[in-house]
């Protein structure tokens, strides 16, 4: 299995909604990401979970809050979010070293 | 720090090979050069990773320097499928951080 799993595909939210984004993966990966995409930009790193501990946090507004219950899965959980957070929010896994990183095929978020 | 440049977008034809190029002058000692590929609405897929001279896999091959400051990305006999978005990264650091370029759509036609 060398799939990353993110639910839902698609989201609309208002700005007063509380909301999660899922993701799993079987790979035995121990670093998970999460990413942000804007239309015609290149994915910019939000959070790294490396075996099960935050190491990276991108300076991300504190309405994005990440979670990593397990090793194979990792949450973004969505409060009070702004319209210009509207984005494609990609998660993805690699070995402990990060080179090669597997995508999901990503979360498109509408903020109202 | 180091930053990729590529170009913005690039056409070509079914069956002709297609190279394209990025400039990665401050790589430093330790990263990897690696290309990914997108689909609308998709996650970038990986291609191919390079640290240095060649690399070959089955759907591309990746040419590097000895300087490491360029990198080129080469699809042999593309197709219409091939029509996507490539993108060249540098690193990863000591913070998992890569820097990814600016991308390249490349548009394949008939």
């Amino acid at each position: 299995d060398t799939e990353v799993t993110q639910t839902p595909k698609h989201l609309v939210m208002g700005m007063t909604n509380k909301k999660s984004l899922k993701c799993e993966q079987h790979m035995g990966h121990r670093a998970m990401y999460w990413y942000k995409q804007k239309a015609k930009k290149p994915p910019e790193l939000m959070f790294v979970y490396s075996y099960e501990k935050l190491s990276i946090n991108e300076s991300v507004p504190s309405r994005f809050s990440p979670e990593c219950p397990n090793s194979s899965l990792l949450n973004l959980h969505l409060h009070a979010l702004q319209p210009e957070d509207s984005a494609l929010y990609l998660c993805a896994s690699s070995q402990a070293g990060g080179e090669k990183l597997f995508f999901g095929s990503g979360t498109q978020l509408s903020v109202l | 720090l180091a930053k990729t440049t590529q170009p913005i977008s690039m056409d070509s034809y079914e069956g002709q090979e297609v190279n394209i190029t990025c400039s990665h002058n401050n790589i430093a000692t330790n990263d990897y050069i690696t290309w990914y590929q997108q689909f609308p609405s998709q996650g970038p897929r990986f291609i191919i990773q390079g640290y240095k001279t060649k690399v070959t896999n089955e759907v591309a091959s990746l040419f590097i320097p000895a300087d490491r400051k360029s990198s080129t990305l080469s699809l042999p006999r593309v197709s219409l499928s091939d029509t996507a978005v490539y993108y060249c990264l540098v690193g990863p650091d000591s913070n998992y951080q890569l820097i990814w370029g600016a991308g390249t759509k490349l548009i394949i036609k008939p």
